[in-house]
């Protein structure tokens, strides 16, 4: 079945640093890609999202990359703040409207 | 403007009882969908409505859950009977109508979570 995995489960990196979180789908006629960022307590917010027609888009810090030939997408942050530690999730476009989710990373961002 | 309301923030019941949450979806959005998210994981599509229309419910429990959408606006989502392994974070998300082949943002609501008891 369609399917989407996530890596790393948990990512700890230094205030400053660079964070790159991977997925990989199963479904080759995804063509809608979002990630989203999840606060303690609170939804989903989507972060950035990439369609099928380009390879890479960025947004400030953030930035996400596609390579439809090898069914991977991945996500950029770049000079790490606090405010990012979140969990994160990625998703691709299924059959019948319906985004598969990855398992999500969890950020953390040391001081 | 106003996000997604959903209510109560949480809920703790004992099991065979039932129990509801509601959702309340952005203004103007016709498409609303009910997750399930349980710890550790990611969202899982439990239903989406198109306006009123139940349009996905492949996902949902038929036999203890269900939902509704009555005027294409505010939904409620039931469980009855509640089993344990139904604890969770009940998320409500909207967006605007994705008819057309086009995928739209989704807006999630801060969860309803769910302990059975």
């Amino acid at each position: 079945g369609e399917n989407v995995e996530q890596h790393p489960s948990t990512l700890s990196v230094q205030e400053g640093d660079s964070a790159v979180i991977k997925c990989t789908y199963s479904d080759s006629a995804s063509n809608y890609f979002p990630w989203y960022k999840q606060e303690l307590g609170k939804g989903p917010q989507l972060i950035i999202d990439i369609r099928s027609n380009v390879g890479e888009k960025k947004d400030q810090r953030i930035a996400v990359t596609l390579n439809k030939t090898a069914k991977h997408f991945s996500l950029h942050i770049t000079e790490t703040q606090p405010e990012d530690s979140a969990v994160y999730f990625c998703a691709a476009s299924g059959s019948n409207y319906q985004l598969i989710w990855g398992a999500g990373t969890k950020l953390i961002i040391k001081p | 403007e106003a996000g997604v309301v959903q209510s109560p923030r949480y809920k703790i019941i004992e099991k065979k009882q039932p129990v509801a949450f509601w959702c309340n979806p952005i203004s103007g959005h016709n498409t609303l969908y009910w997750y399930l998210q349980n710890l550790g994981q990611g969202p899982e599509l439990l239903i989406r409505y198109e306006n009123e229309e139940a349009v996905d419910d492949s996902q949902l429990p038929k036999d203890r859950f269900s939902a509704e959408r009555l005027k294409g606006v505010d939904s409620t989502l039931k469980i009855q009977p509640a089993e344990l392994g139904d604890s969770a974070v009940y998320l409500c998300a909207s967006s605007s109508n994705i008819r057309g082949g086009s995928y739209n943002e989704q807006f999630f609501g801060p969860g309803t979570r769910l302990t059975v008891l």
